[in-house]
C-alpha cells in the first residue's frame, strides 16, 4: 500500500492552466479506472472533484478535468481562479479492495 | 441536506482504546460503502478502512490492521471505528466518508466509487 506520487507544489497565474500528475503502478492507477481527485482548503474536509479518472460530480466546474495515461493520472485546472488555491489529492483503488492516496499537491494561484 | 457528523475523538494515552462514531443523514446510507480516512497534523490524507454497504466486508490499511475495527449499524445510519492499542502515530483528524456502491456503468463496487460525502472530522490525540 505505497502512496501515489504527487509533486508537493504547483502554481499558476489567474486564467492560466495547471496540471497536477499522480503516479502509481499497474496495481493501482494503471490497472483500474477508479482514480479520484479531492480538493481540500485549510481546515476543511476534502471535496470530491473527479471520479472514475475523468468524471465530474454535479456542481464541480468544468474547469476541472481528469485524465490518465499508463500509470499516471492527471488533474488539470483551467482558467485558474483565486478560490482554486488549495491542496489536491489523488486516490486510486488498489490491491485487494484497498484505497491509496497521493501525498498531496499544494496549488498556489500567483 | 447530506450530513456526516463524527464524534468520539479526544486525548488518549498510548496503548488505550477509543471508539469513533459517524452519524449519517440526508442520503440513503444503505447504498454507500463507508470509509474512515485520517490526516495527521500538517500531513496528507491516509485511507484507514472501508466497510461495504451491507457490512459484510471490511478492508483495512496495513498500518491499522489488527488494531482497528470498522463497523456500521444501518438501522441507525451510523458508522463506527473501534481503535485499540493506540500509538502516537495514530494522532490525526479522522474523517468518515461515503462512497456510492455502483460505478457509472452500473457495476457493483465493494469499496464504492470516489468518496462523495465527508464529515467535518474528529481529532484523536494519542499522548501520555
Amino acid at each position: 500500500q505505497s502512496a501515489l506520487t504527487q509533486p508537493p507544489s504547483a502554481s499558476g497565474s489567474p486564467g492560466q492552466s495547471v496540471t497536477i500528475p499522480c503516479t502509481g503502478t499497474s496495481s493501482d492507477v494503471g490497472g483500474r479506472n477508479y482514480v479520484s481527485w479531492y480538493q481540500q482548503h485549510p481546515g476543511k474536509a476534502p471535496k470530491l472533484m473527479i471520479f472514475e479518472v475523468s468524471k465530474r460530480p454535479s456542481g464541480v466546474p468544468d474547469r476541472f478535468s481528469g485524465s490518465k495515461s499508463g500509470n499516471t493520472a492527471s488533474l488539470t485546472v483551467s482558467g485558474l481562479q483565486a478560490e482554486d488555491e488549495a491542496d489536491y489529492y489523488c486516490s486510486s483503488h488498489a490491491g485487494s479492495n484497498n484505497l491509496v492516496f497521493g501525498g498531496g499537491t499544494k496549488l498556489t494561484v500567483l | 441536506q447530506v450530513q456526516l457528523v463524527e464524534s468520539g475523538g479526544g486525548v488518549v494515552q498510548p496503548g488505550r482504546s477509543l471508539r469513533l462514531s459517524c452519524a449519517a443523514s440526508g442520503f440513503t446510507f444503505t447504498t454507500y460503502a463507508m470509509h474512515w480516512v485520517r490526516q495527521a497534523p500538517g500531513k496528507g490524507l491516509e485511507w484507514v478502512a472501508v466497510i461495504s454497504y451491507d457490512g459484510t466486508n471490511e478492508y483495512y490499511a496495513d498500518s491499522v490492521k489488527g488494531r482497528f475495527t470498522i463497523s456500521r449499524d444501518n438501522s441507525k445510519s451510523t458508522l463506527y471505528l473501534q481503535m485499540n492499542i493506540l500509538r502516537a502515530e495514530d494522532t490525526a483528524v479522522f474523517y468518515c466518508g461515503g462512497s456510492y456502491y455502483y460505478d457509472s456503468g452500473g457495476h457493483y463496487l465493494q469499496i464504492g466509487n470516489g468518496i462523495q460525502y465527508w464529515g467535518q472530522g474528529t481529532l484523536v490525540t494519542v499522548s501520555s
